[in-house]
């Protein structure tokens, strides 16, 4: 049963415009929240993460929003850019291990 | 500023074969991690280790095996390759597993088995 997840498979968006990325999980045990970016043939790199003590953690254009009531978390891309194309995954904080969703396709058009 | 390498980058094998994926970092981390990527899948768990000497198996441990003799590297070894484990693979450290640390991932090796 998956523990993080991410129900859109993916996501079209205008540059300039806002991309918004959602991540449903059901463990309440998780503490840390991480997002990460991967290109075609590269690894996943370190986006932005948030505490579960905390509801917002911004980094440039990148804002992540945590609602622990609902158990559901959302990466805010502000303004959107065609480098911003990728695969990004949502992981959840459970003890050593991350678990992962199963990753959300961003496409942004110029 | 090469981070975390693995090699090879691509690789074939037929049932029944055995390999060993290697796994190198140079940032010093103690924690190092190997996940499996399934299509259309995140990222799954094999094995993991805290330290060199010390391992633990994740969430999908079957048909692999570890070894971590020293700080920088991790192999991954197959013994015997089934099709089930055609899948791309990659290694991970990380500095400590403090909540919220993030893990840094090399480039993977995708593997299939024919």
């Amino acid at each position: 049963d998956q523990q993080v997840k991410q129900n859109s498979p993916s996501l079209s968006v205008q540059e300039g415009r806002i991309s918004i990325l959602n991540c449903d999980y059901t463990n309440s045990m998780f503490d840390y929240f991480l997002w990460y970016k991967k290109y075609p043939a590269e690894g996943p790199t370190f986006l932005i993460s948030i505490s579960s003590i905390k509801d917002k953690n911004e980094d440039g254009r990148f804002t992540v929003f945590l609602n622990k009531s609902a158990k559901h978390l959302s990466l805010h891309i502000v303004p959107s850019q065609p480098g911003d194309s990728a695969v990004y995954f949502c992981a959840a904080s459970g003890g050593t291990a991350l678990i992962f969703g199963k990753g959300t396709t961003l496409s942004v058009s110029s | 500023n090469a981070g975390v390498t693995q090699t090879p980058k691509f690789r074939i094998l037929k049932i029944g074969q055995s390999m060993t994926l290697q796994c190198t970092q140079d940032m010093n981390h103690n924690y190092m991690y190997w996940y499996r990527q399934d299509p259309g899948m995140g990222l799954k768990l094999i094995y993991y280790s805290v330290g060199a000497g010390i391992t633990d198996k994740g969430e999908v441990p079957n048909g692999y095996n570890v070894s971590r003799s020293t700080t920088e590297d991790f192999p991954l070894r197959l013994e015997l390759a089934a099709p089930s484990q055609t899948s791309v693979y990659f290694c991970a450290s990380s500095y400590s597993s403090e909540r919220g640390q993030p893990q840094h991932f090399g480039d993977g090796t995708r593997l299939s088995i024919l």
